[in-house]
């Protein structure tokens, strides 16, 4: 079974700080993998995602992650962190099943941004 | 596109009562997923659609847990009776065959 263990509950930097959120994931084949982010009160946001070729994949507001399968993760990155990107964010991986993908999330992580 | 629409956005009611959900996937996808998110148990699969047709359930916590998607278009998920251990965020998602799946904003159910 797939699994995804995001082990930082939360975690507070600095504005203008670099930021680095951890996800190791369980699949026994090529995984599907997706960071959202879920600002307080909405739902969830696509932040990037990763099928295949390239291991470093370019999301939206500036957010990057690296796929590393030897160590089973996909950290999320971002240079300089801002204070709207306060909110709380998933890992998740997805199984193949014909045209639809099953997605099994993570726990979170939370992100306090101080100014 | 208006994206994936849920109602109502929020929802309180009393034990026992009957609890119908809505959600209205982005035209031309065609998984729909539903989902709750509690703080002790994170984000749960509930149950998903593909073409219409549920393909995996083994997430609805009983039988007072029931969905249907009777067109492309639309979908319901229905607690009957409701308890108070039912108060949670449902969401609903849906998909175009890409494996992304794109979320609507949630109902906040509140069951007192």
């Amino acid at each position: 079974a797939q699994s995804v263990t995001q082990p930082d509950i939360h975690i507070t930097v600095s504005e203008g700080a670099s930021l680095e959120l951890r996800c190791n994931y369980s699949y026994g084949a090529t995984p599907y993998l997706f960071w959202y982010v879920q600002s307080p009160g909405q739902g969830l946001q696509l932040l990037l995602k990763y099928f295949s070729g390239d291991t470093l994949v370019q999301g939206i507001k500036g957010f990057e992650a690296e796929f590393k399968r030897s160590q089973s993760s996909f950290n999320l990155r971002k240079p300089s962190v801002h204070w709207s990107d306060a909110a709380e964010y998933f890992c998740a991986v997805g199984a193949a099943a014909g045209t639809a993908s099953k997605l099994t999330f993570g726990t979170g992580t939370r992100l306090q941004v101080t100014l | 596109d208006a994206g994936v629409i849920q109602s109502p956005r929020h929802e309180v009611t009393e034990m026992g009562q009957e609890v119908t959900l809505r959600c209205k996937p982005i035209s031309g996808h065609n998984s729909l997923f539903w989902y709750r998110q509690t703080m002790m148990r994170g984000l749960e699969l509930l149950i998903y659609f593909n073409n219409n047709v549920p393909i995996d359930d083994s997430g609805m916590p009983e039988d007072r847990f029931s969905a249907k998607m009777p067109n492309a278009s639309f979908s319901t998920l229905k607690i009957q009776p409701s308890e108070p251990r039912d108060s949670a965020v449902y969401f609903c998602a849906s998909s175009g065959g890409s494996e992304t799946q794109y979320f609507g904003p949630g109902t906040r159910l509140l069951v007192l």
